[in-house]
């Protein structure tokens, strides 16, 4: 069965310090891999995807993450935290179920970046 | 351009009121969705469209209804609320829906049921 897994409820993370949020995922054929930002009270915000290609795949604000196909993992990653970057951030499959197809969301991480 | 928009923001309802839920993209987007989110459940599917005049059913559709007379627009009907449907409802559009389109998402309204 198709899922995601993002194994901490939350993450704290130093002003300045590298961050990772972790994502492992299951999934029957290729993996589409997406990750999504949310803030307070708003929607979520496309950050990166993966498709095929490279493995490191990087997107907006500074954000990349790694697909390791070995360990079904999509980590996403910062070199360099901002306080700004505190959020709920979401790691999503999409695949297909039945006749549509179907973004299975991990059940989020929360960030808190402490300055 | 507005990317997805979402009316309203908040809304409280009674048992049994009903109401529409608005979305509406300015990206010509063919696909568009609505999500529910719960806390623990992550965000479910409870329908979609491919094409104006096209909707189908996800996989919470009960309680839901839809329709897509245009492009732009996508609302979400309540036909008689239940305290089961409070929650965090997000509408998405994409390009065209296959599996490696990005899905862009509106801000969301916020519904409780009493």
């Amino acid at each position: 069965a198709q899922s995601v897994a993002q194994p901490e409820d939350q993450v704290n993370v130093a002003e300045g310090n590298p961050l990772t949020v972790k994502c492992t995922y299951s999934v029957s054929g290729n993996p589409y891999l997406f990750w999504y930002v949310q803030y307070p009270n708003r929607g979520l915000q496309f950050l990166l995807k993966y498709i095929t290609g490279d493995n490191l795949v990087k997107g907006s604000y500074g954000f990349e993450a790694e697909f390791n196909k070995s360990q079904t993992s999509f980590h996403l990653k910062k070199p360099s935290a901002l306080v700004s970057d505190s959020a709920l951030y979401f790691c999503a499959v999409r695949d297909l179920r039945g006749n549509f197809n179907k973004f299975y969301f991990g059940s989020g991480t929360k960030l808190n970046v402490k300055p | 351009n507005a990317g997805v928009t979402q009316t309203p923001k908040f809304q409280v309802l009674k048992t049994g009121q009903s109401m529409t839920l608005q979305c509406a993209q300015d990206m010509n987007h063919e696909y568009m969705s609505w999500y529910r989110q719960d806390p623990g459940m992550g965000l479910r599917l409870i329908h979609y469209s491919v094409g104006a005049g096209i909707t189908d059913q996800g996989e919470v559709p009960n309680g839901y209804n839809v329709s897509r007379s245009t492009t732009e627009d996508f609302p979400l009907r309540l036909l008689s609320a239940a305290p089961s449907q409070t929650s965090v409802y997000f509408c998405a559009s994409s390009y065209r829906g296959t599996l490696t389109d990005t899905q862009y998402f509106g801000p969301g309204t916020r519904l409780t049921v009493l």
